[in-house]
């Protein structure tokens, strides 16, 4: 079954780079996903790769995939205020469509 | 495009209460997903709807929790009778046909006293 870990909490200053972690177990997940929760509000997302890929960026994101390990990594460059959120990385199973999700990893951005 | 559209936003209820949640998804998306946030955790799947039938509702506490999407448009999500426990926000997703992501609702917070 699917089953998502992730680190809680991180700080980074505005301008620096941060990277947040997240390890799956079902190692038939197709596709791997990044979303923001914003205080109050739902899920955006943010970006996903394909699980046959290494590496996907997309602008200040990169998303690195380590499908031996089963760890999902999400850095954002030039970390801004507006940055501040909870970060969730979510799996999807092989035939299945829907996501699971881990509990998620609230970064806070200090000025 | 227009967005999921959940509504009320917020409600407080007492429990043993009912409350119902309704949901709107993207037009067109054949798929429609209720997911439970509670507080500090991820989102779980509730149940999900293909067009006007269930495809997975494995963790819907069934003897309370019930959900319709009749015409395989909008969807109905409702706790008959609450728990404290069911205190979350509960959160309303649609996926196009063949489409790889879901597009999440800003959801319904629900408090029970």
């Amino acid at each position: 079954g699917e089953d998502v870990e992730q680190s809680l909490f991180l700080s980074v200053r505005e301008g620096d780079s941060s990277v947040i972690n997240c390890t799956y177990t079902d190692s038939s997940s197709t596709y791997l996903y990044w979303y923001k929760q914003e205080p109050g509000a739902g899920l955006q997302l943010l970006t996903y790769i394909f699980s046959n890929m290494d590496m996907k960026q997309d602008q200040r994101l990169t998303v690195l995939l380590n499908k031996k390990d089963k760890h999902l990594s999400l850095r954002i460059a030039d970390t801004q205020t507006g940055d501040s959120a909870i970060y969730f990385c979510a799996e999807r199973a092989n035939g299945n469509n829907r996501l699971a999700f881990g509990k998620g990893n609230q970064v806070v951005v200090i000025p | 495009e227009a967005g999921v559209a959940q509504s009320p936003r917020y409600k407080i209820i007492e429990k043993r209460q009912s409350v119902a949640f309704w949901c709107n998804p993207i037009s067109g998306h054949a798929t429609l997903y209720w997911y439970q946030q509670i507080l500090g955790q991820g989102p779980k799947l509730l149940i999900q709807f293909q067009n006007n039938g269930v495809v997975d509702d494995s963790q819907l506490p069934k003897d309370r929790f019930s959900a319709e999407r009749l015409k395989g448009v909008d969807s109905t999500l409702k706790i008959q009778p609450a728990k404290l426990e069911d205190s979350a926000v509960y959160l309303c997703a649609s996926r196009g046909s063949g489409a790889n992501v879901l597009t999440f609702g800003a959801g319904s917070r629900l408090t029970v006293l």
